[in-house]
């Protein structure tokens, strides 16, 4: 069955220190992938997406996502947190062969503290 | 470029009434999705619109609920005698023809009292 997991519900981290978010996905083949921030009672906003070529891709907001096919994880990372980073964030998984519905994981809670 | 646009923001309804939901995609999209966010949950795939057809309502409750996407105006979800538990975020996504990357609306919050 397809399932995409995060692995971390909630994550504190101090102002300036690096982030990494977990997610780990099981799918029929590689699908493409995606990380979206949610700002309280606000919609999702795209961070970055993976469709081929470099696993390592470049997003918005200063992250990062590196895709591991032998581990089947897309983890996302920041190296220097701003306090404006504080929001939920949910890694998603999509086909490749056709249009259709994105699977989310359940989400990871990010506090940034002083 | 306007985004997705979804309206209302906040919809308030009594437990038996009817809530209908709407969906404005990006220009240029005709992929329209349907999500529903349970407090403290992930979004859960409901139903994927293309212009007056519906391709995918694998998600969508049997009972109720219904979606449409006509040939002119919003895309609509409806749901008919709303039960306390129908309250979440409901969030609208669109896509254009070329490749599947959804872009969200803000959502609308339906409260059941």
């Amino acid at each position: 069955a397809q399932s995409v997991t995060q692995p971390d519900i909630h994550i504190t981290v101090s102002e300036g220190a690096s982030l990494e978010l977990r997610c780990n996905y099981s799918y029929g083949a590689t699908p493409y992938l995606f990380w979206y921030v949610q700002s309280p009672g606000q919609g999702l906003q795209l961070l970055l997406k993976y469709f081929s070529g470099d696993t390592l891709v470049q997003g918005i907001k200063g992250f990062e996502a590196e895709f591991k096919r032998s581990q089947s994880s897309f983890n996302l990372r920041k190296p220097s947190v701003h306090w404006s980073d504080a929001a939920e964030y949910f890694c998603a998984v999509g086909p490749t062969d056709s249009w259709g519905k994105l699977q989310f994981g359940a989400g990871t809670q990010v506090v940034v503290t002083p | 470029n306007a985004g997705v646009m979804q309206n209302p923001r906040h919809l308030v309804r009594r437990r038996g009434q009817e809530a209908r939901l709407r969906c404005s995609p990006m220009k240029g999209h005709s992929h329209v999705y349907w999500y529903r966010q349970l407090p403290e949950e992930g979004l859960k795939f409901m139903v994927y619109l293309q212009k007056e057809n519906i391709i995918d309502e694998s998600g969508m409750p049997k009972e109720r609920f219904s979606a449409e996407f006509p040939k002119e105006g919003p895309s609509i979800l409806r749901i008919q005698q709303v039960v306390r538990g129908d309250s979440a975020a409901y969030f609208c996504a669109s896509s254009t023809l070329a490749v599947n990357e959804q872009f969200f609306g803000p959502g609308t919050r339906l409260t059941v009292l």
